[in-house]
């Protein structure tokens, strides 16, 4: 069964850092290009960066480049996004997800809350 | 950068009805990248339909999916107590790679 366990949220000031995690499971991890997708409360579904399995090629949401950092441990199976200078405008549940076919995500964590407040 | 468009906001349906959703893109999308999606409030989104059509593992006949180019319709053909949620469309591209739809809401009549 595929699994993917995210961590590291929490309530961060503006101008703030937070590193999120993602542990997998039950699938090759190494094999897949994962994501992070985030929700603003209320709010719709946004792509916020990619990572290729080779863990070099990766994108970026122009709204978090520059500040956001996406990197993969193909041995350890675990995502990662490093964020820094976070903005009230980044508060979101923030999901990890696996690349699908035709450029579809087929599985989603069940997030993990960071809430960018003084 | 891809726009997707999802329409109507809100459908109101009874259980048993047939519901179509609309997603309509701002350009062309290649290679039948185009996905929809399931959320719950709580949950975090289901995969449905990928590559317009194709419907994920597990997933019911009842969910259906088609279009081409710019226009794609998401259909669930009777509709049962657990579909009642928020459905989004996406693509997969160019800057940005991903994006999605504003989402549509079907809820109880």
């Amino acid at each position: 069964e595929v699994q993917l366990v995210e961590s590291g949220g929490g309530l961060v000031q503006p101008g703030g850092s937070l590193s999120l995690s993602c542990a997998a499971s039950g699938f090759t991890f190494k094999d897949y290009w994962m994501y992070w997708v985030r929700q603003a409360p209320g709010k719709g579904l946004v792509w916020v960066s990619r990572i290729h399995s080779d863990e070099i090629q990766i994108k970026y949401a122009d709204s978090v480049k520059g500040r956001f950092t996406i990197s993969r441990d193909n041995v350890k199976s675990t995502l990662f996004l490093r964020m820094n200078s976070l903005r009230v405008d980044d508060t979101a549940v923030y999901y990890c997800a696996r690349g699908g076919t035709h450029g579809s995500i087929d599985y989603w964590g069940q997030g993990t809350l960071v809430a960018v407040s003084s | 950068e891809i726009v997707l468009t999802q329409s109507p906001g809100t459908l109101a349906l009874s259980p048993g009805e047939r519901a179509t959703l609309s997603c309509r893109a701002s350009q062309t999308i290649d290679m039948n990248h185009l996905a929809w999606y399931q959320q719950k409030p709580g949950q975090a989104p289901r995969l449905l339909i990928f590559g317009i059509s194709k419907r994920a593992t597990g997933i019911p006949d009842r969910f259906s999916g088609s279009g081409s180019g710019t226009d794609f319709t998401f259909t669930i053909s009777r509709l049962e107590p657990e579909d009642f949620a928020v459905y989004y469309c996406q693509q997969y591209g160019d800057s940005p790679e991903v994006t999605f739809g504003g989402g549509t809401r079907v809820e109880i009549k």
